[in-house]
C-alpha cells in the first residue's frame, strides 16, 4: 500500500517552455502532497506544500509564479514549471500522506528528472 | 527551529555484517516523530523505518531497528546482516507532532556502501 505515483520520469525541454509533472496516489487518497527538489548528491529541499482544494504554501525563495502548484483531487497534484530555464533542471520529487492512521508518515514518488535546454 | 544532523557523509560496510548510521536532532517539543529514508540509485525514496517519540520501545522492521535515545535526541539506525541491496542513501527525518507543521526536516544524508 502507499503508492505514489510520478509522471514523466523524465523531460527535456526548450529553454522557455513550460513542462507539467504529475503526481498520483494510487491506492490511498492524499489530503496532502509534497514538492521537494533535489540537487545532486544532496538531499531533498521542500519547494511547496498543497492540500487538497486549497492554494499551495510556498517554502521561502520559491517563485509561486513559476512553480505553479494545483490539487485539484485527492489523488491528483500537479506542478507546472512555467517559462523553465536551464538553472530549473533538477529532480523534483512529490510525497504524500492522509489523514487517520500514520498522518505523519510521507510516502515518495519516484522522481522527475527536468532538463533544461 | 528543529534541525536533523547527521554526522557521517559515508559508511562501508561489508556484506552480511552490521552497521550503524547515526542521527541526532534538535528540538523542544515531547511529541514528534522521526523516520529513516533509503534513496537507492534508482533515487526512488523508501521508508525504511518510522519511530513515534511517545514511544519508549525502539521500532524494528525485519534487518533494520532503530537506537532511539529521546534524552540525547539520538536516533541511529542499524542494519543487520548488510545485503548489498543495502547500498544506498539513507536520510533521517524529523516531523512535529500532529497539529503542527507536516513538513519534514532531512538530515543531510548517509552514502552507505556494501562490500561484497
Amino acid at each position: 500500500g502507499a503508492v505514489v505515483s510520478q509522471h514523466p520520469s523524465r523531460v527535456i525541454c526548450k529553454s522557455g517552455t513550460s513542462v507539467k509533472i504529475e503526481c498520483r496516489s494510487l491506492d490511498f487518497q492524499a489530503t496532502t502532497m509534497f514538492w521537494y527538489r533535489q540537487f545532486p548528491k544532496q538531499s531533498l529541499m521542500l519547494m511547496a506544500t498543497s492540500n487538497e482544494g486549497s492554494k499551495a504554501t510556498y517554502e521561502q525563495g520559491v517563485e509561486k509564479d513559476k512553480f505553479l502548484i494545483n490539487h485539484a483531487s485527492l489523488t491528483l497534484s500537479t506542478l507546472t514549471v512555467t517559462s523553465a530555464h536551464p538553472e530549473d533542471s533538477s529532480f523534483y520529487i512529490c510525497s504524500a500522506s492522509w489523514s487517520g492512521v500514520l498522518a505523519d508518515t510521507q510516502y515518495f514518488g519516484p522522481g522527475t528528472r527536468l532538463t533544461v535546454l | 527551529a528543529q534541525t536533523v544532523t547527521q554526522s557521517q557523509p559515508e559508511m562501508s560496510v561489508q556484506e552480511a555484517e552490521t552497521v550503524t548510521l547515526s542521527c541526532t536532532y534538535d528540538t523542544s517539543e515531547s511529541d514528534y516523530y522521526l523516520f529513516w529514508y533509503k534513496q537507492p540509485p534508482s533515487r526512488q525514496m523508501i521508508l525504511v523505518i518510522r519511530q513515534e517519540a511517545y514511544k519508549q520501545q525502539n521500532a524494528t522492521e525485519n534487518r533494520f531497528s532503530v537506537n532511539f535515545q529521546k534524552a540525547a535526541k539520538s536516533f541511529s539506525l542499524k542494519i543487520s546482516d548488510s545485503q548489498l541491496g543495502d547500498a544506498a542513501m539513507y536520510f533521517c527525518a524529523y516531523r512535529p507532532p500532529q497539529g503542527g507543521s507536516e513538513k519534514l526536516v532531512f538530515g543531510k544524508g548517509t552514502k552507505l556502501t556494501v562490500n561484497p
